[in-house]
């Protein structure tokens, strides 16, 4: 299948920096890609839908000026956290499709992210 | 957002099947249901999707109910690497692609 990779997949930053997560889709080319986060037991919640070439909409109480999504390429998402804080702490997870309405989604493997 | 609900947790012995439920009770006409898994520390990876019919790949089998109103994935032979979370989402076959996440089940497999 599809492989979709992460870097880095571990990051401790401190409070107050700002820290960025790469998202690459590696034998395909990814239209559209989605960041989520998943706070220690509990289940994924989506931030952002990022479309190549255009602005990411994001979901509902997610801060679009704390945390910047850039899809410059068909095959990469940035998530930048500006002016990162404690509660920011979790684990960063991105997927893609490869094509519009394609049933499967191929998730990477997620950054932990870490403020101190 | 489209809800399904699924026990939070379920257990079994290695080497059985295991059936997982979720219901759905307000899918609509054009939503399919999809499975994915989620093992400790990893992203979430694809299991299987159907419409109506019972469907098969060789990770598992989705039997879905004549109403559509809930469905079961079934593992047929558990090992020690499907102990995941497991979650059950409704996702219309047109436009939005978005996946939402409900709780999933957790699933543990006794050696």
């Amino acid at each position: 299948g599809a492989v979709v990779s992460q870097h880095p997949s571990r990051v401790i930053c401190k409070s107050g920096t700002s820290v960025k997560i790469e998202c690459r889709s590696l034998d395909f080319q990814a239209t559209t890609m989605f960041w989520y986060r998943q706070f220690p037991k509990q289940s994924l919640m989506l931030m952002a839908t990022s479309n190549e070439g255009s602005k990411a909409t994001y979901e509902q109480g997610v801060e679009k000026d704390k945390f910047l999504i850039n899809h410059a390429s068909l095959t990469l998402s940035t998530l930048t956290v500006t002016s990162a804080h404690p509660e920011d702490s979790s684990f960063y997870i991105c997927s893609a499709s490869s094509q519009p309405n394609s049933y499967e989604q191929y998730f990477g493997p997620g950054t932990r992210l870490t403020v101190t | 957002d489209a809800k399904t609900t699924q026990p939070n947790s379920m257990e079994s012995n290695e080497e059985e099947p295991v059936h997982l439920p979720c219901n759905h009770s307000t899918i609509s006409g054009t939503d399919y249901i999809h499975w994915y898994r989620q093992l400790p520390s990893q992203g979430p990876e694809y299991v299987i999707h159907g419409l109506t019919s019972n469907v098969n790949n060789r990770m598992a089998s989705l039997a879905i109910a004549e109403d559509r109103k809930s469905s079961t994935l079934i593992l047929h032979r558990a090992t020690l690497r499907d102990a995941a979370v497991y979650y059950c989402i409704q996702r219309p076959l047109f436009g939005n692609e978005k996946l939402t996440f409900g709780t999933g089940t957790r699933l543990t497999i006794i050696p």
